[in-house]
């Protein structure tokens, strides 16, 4: 079954600490992996995508991920959280051959001063 | 930038009565999809549409729900017969034409069964 596992409900961290969310999903032949991160009273905002190619992508805000296959796994890491980063942030995956997207849990990130 | 719109933020309904959500996707966006959130739950793929027609559905998406694109712009979910447990935020999404671009999302229909 497809499935995507965040592995952390919820993540505190201090401003300017760096922080990492983990992702794993189900393991599938080809895959493209995402990460949203929902501000609050917002809707999904595309933080990065991992499609093919080097398996370290760059996002907005200064968040990257990596795609790691024997592992399967597309942790996402800010190497200095600002305040601005409090949100929900969700991992998805679209498996070959489907449309939908399959979401993680989501991890609820919050910064403390 | 483009953006999905989406209205009502915020829709209170009686169980038993018909719901429409309207979305209006980006403009040349070929592929339109419907999730729903239920409260402290994973977003959860209900359907997507291209070419007029139904591509895909979940098991959740059954004979009470229905989706349409009445004119050039607008994306409809109607769900028929609202039950309780239908109350959850709706997401609407659009993408382009190759599968491997981003879903673009709005930001939600809160949908309340009372």
């Amino acid at each position: 079954a497809q499935s995507v596992t965040q592995l952390d409900s919820q993540v505190p961290v201090f401003e300017e600490a760096p922080v990492e969310l983990r992702c794993n999903y189900s393991s599938s032949v080809s895959v493209y992996l995402f990460w949203y991160v929902q501000y609050p009273n917002q809707g999904l905002q595309l933080l990065l995508k991992y499609l093919s190619g080097s398996t370290l992508v760059k996002g907005i805000n200064g968040f990257e991920a990596e795609f790691n296959k024997s592992q399967t796994s597309f942790h996402l890491r800010k190497p200095s959280v600002h305040i601005s980063d409090t949100a929900e942030y969700f991992c998805a995956v679209s498996y070959q051959g489907a449309q939908k997207l399959v979401f993680g849990q989501g991890t609820r990130l919050t910064i403390n001063p | 930038e483009p953006e999905v719109t989406q209205t009502p933020s915020h829709q209170v309904t009686q169980m038993g009565q018909e719901v429409i959500l309207r979305c209006v996707p980006i403009s040349n966006h070929l592929y339109f999809y419907w999730y729903r959130q239920i409260l402290g739950q994973k977003v959860e793929f209900l359907v997507s549409f291209y070419n007029n027609e139904i591509s895909e559905k979940s098991e959740i998406f059954d004979d009470q729900f229905s989706v349409e694109r009445p004119d050039g712009s607008n994306f409809t979910l109607k769900i028929r017969s609202t039950k309780l447990e239908d109350s959850a935020m709706y997401f609407c999404a659009s993408r382009g034409q190759y599968s491997n671009q981003p879903q673009h999302f709005g930001d939600g229909t809160r949908l309340s069964i009372l």
